[in-house]
């Protein structure tokens, strides 16, 4: 069964840093692209990020490029969302999601239940 | 890059059809056969339902079904049943080698 378990979410002051780490299960991790997908409060999902099965591409949202940093640990089975420059408008609900295939982030098979991240001071 | 436009909310009586539409532009929902459908019952994690615009995943009811027309995907339920009741997103691959999801669509089960 696949499993993807999120950490690492809380309150942090604007222009602060947090990093998200994502457990996953069930399946070989290395051969998957794994995203991040946020939910503001209230609002729809919305893409962050993604990395391809061996960690050698990543990809941004406009939103937090140049701010956040996505990477994975093969070895681990554990994917990592680097948050800098933290601004209020990046609280929300964020999901670790697989990929489908070693490149996959145009479809997300499976999803975390999330974790909450608070940016107010 | 503006999200997909979805209606805010849709209803229907058990047993019935509806439809949810996903409207983008030539430089997503138009330019690739790359659209999924995501259930979400809030407080759960999101459920893929249709991927590449037609497809089901193993062991999702056949009753959902996708389709695509010009710059515009849809879902329809047919058979409406009380555990459909809950948030759904379109979402498409785009030219910017980025993914982008729709604003989100309320169903509710009258």
């Amino acid at each position: 069964e696949v499993q993807l378990l999120e950490s690492g979410g809380g309150v942090v002051q604007p222009g602060g840093s947090l990093r998200l780490s994502c457990a996953a299960s069930g399946f070989i991790f290395s051969s998957y692209a794994m995203s991040w997908v946020r939910q503001a409060p209230g609002k729809g999902l919305e893409w962050v990020s993604a990395i391809t099965a061996g960690g050698g591409t990543t990809y941004y949202a406009d939103s937090v490029k140049g701010r956040f940093t996505i990477s994975r640990d093969n070895s681990e089975n554990t994917q990592y969302l680097q948050m800098n420059s933290l601004r209020a408008e990046d609280t929300a609900v964020y999901y670790c999601a697989k990929g489908v295939g070693a490149t996959g982030k145009k479809t997300l098979d499976y999803w975390g239940q999330g974790t909450l991240v608070t940016v107010s001071s | 890059q503006s999200a997909l436009t979805q209606p805010a909310s849709v209803s229907g009586s058990p047993g019935q059809s509806i439809t949810i539409s996903c409207t983008g532009t030539s430089s997503d929902v138009g330019r690739y056969g790359y659209v999924s459908w995501y259930q979400h019952h809030p407080g759960k994690a999101p459920k893929l339902m249709i991927y590449d615009v037609t497809n089901r995943p193993s062991g999702v009811s056949d009753r959902f079904s996708g389709s695509k027309s010009g710059n515009t995907a849809s879902l329809t339920i047919s058979g409406l049943q009380a555990e459909d009741e809950a948030d759904y997103y379109c979402s498409s691959y785009t030219t910017s080698t980025t993914v982008i999801f729709g604003g989100g669509t309320k169903l509710t089960v009258l």
